[in-house]
């Protein structure tokens, strides 16, 4: 069956450190990739989106970058923490192509990422 | 642009009660709609989609929701709550043809009180 892993749980960093978060799909190939953030009282915003090694979409401007090393790998990361990039980050994966029959997203247990 | 809104930011429920969990979108084109669910301490799970066909899509848990394209609507509901259900619940809605486009809700707090 696929899992997927994410770490750490928690963070607190301050501003102006650097941050790396990992994800990691287990049991399948070749799956769609993203990064969701959830701020408090808001829904999940699609941060990141990718459909292969290397390859990655940036929906929104901000100080976050992504990449993706390896087929099941997924990292989320910055050089500089902003106290508004506090939140909560949820990796997932979906299997690909999206097609009709498979329309889902299967999520981590997301990282609660406090910058002070 | 799509949109997603939950007017409930909590909703409570008797145990043994129906419950309505609401939630209204905007799209262009066809809708595919979503509602998740995510337990105190676990990740976020998929509970129902709504793709094509009937209106009322049944899903884990015994829920299931409706969808009311003159309304722009899918509603989750339950015949009778559990304790059990209390969790926070997103919908979700995209263009049909578009992965990225998955838009969330600001999510509603379920609480069901025994």
């Amino acid at each position: 069956s696929q899992t997927i892993h994410q770490w750490p749980a928690t963070l607190v960093q301050p501003v102006g450190s650097p941050l790396s978060l990992e994800c990691t799909v287990e049991g399948t190939s070749n799956p769609n990739l993203y990064w969701y953030r959830q701020a408090a009282g808001r829904g999940l915003q699609l941060l990141f989106y990718s459909v292969g090694i290397g390859q990655i979409s940036s929906e929104v401007p901000q100080n976050l970058s992504a990449s993706r090393p390896q087929d099941r790998q997924f990292i989320l990361s910055s050089k500089k923490l902003l106290l508004s990039d506090s939140g909560f980050y949820l990796c997932a994966w979906s299997v690909r192509p999206l097609i009709r029959s498979n329309e889902k997203l299967f999520f981590g247990s997301g990282t609660q990422l406090s910058v002070l | 642009a799509q949109s997603v809104a939950q007017p409930e930011d909590q909703v409570n429920v008797a145990e043994g009660n129906p419950l309505t969990v609401k939630c209204t979108y905007s799209v262009s084109g066809n809708p595919y709609l979503f509602w998740y669910v995510q337990y105190p301490n676990r990740g976020l799970q998929f509970l129902l989609k709504y793709i094509t066909g009937d209106n009322l899509v049944k899903g884990s848990y015994g829920f299931e929701a409706e969808f009311n394209k003159s309304q722009t609507s899918f509603h989750l509901k339950k015949p009778s709550a559990l304790v059990s259900d209390s969790a926070l619940y997103f919908c979700a809605v995209r263009p049909s043809g578009s992965a990225r486009q998955l838009t969330f809700g600001s999510g509603t707090q379920l609480t069901v009180l025994p």
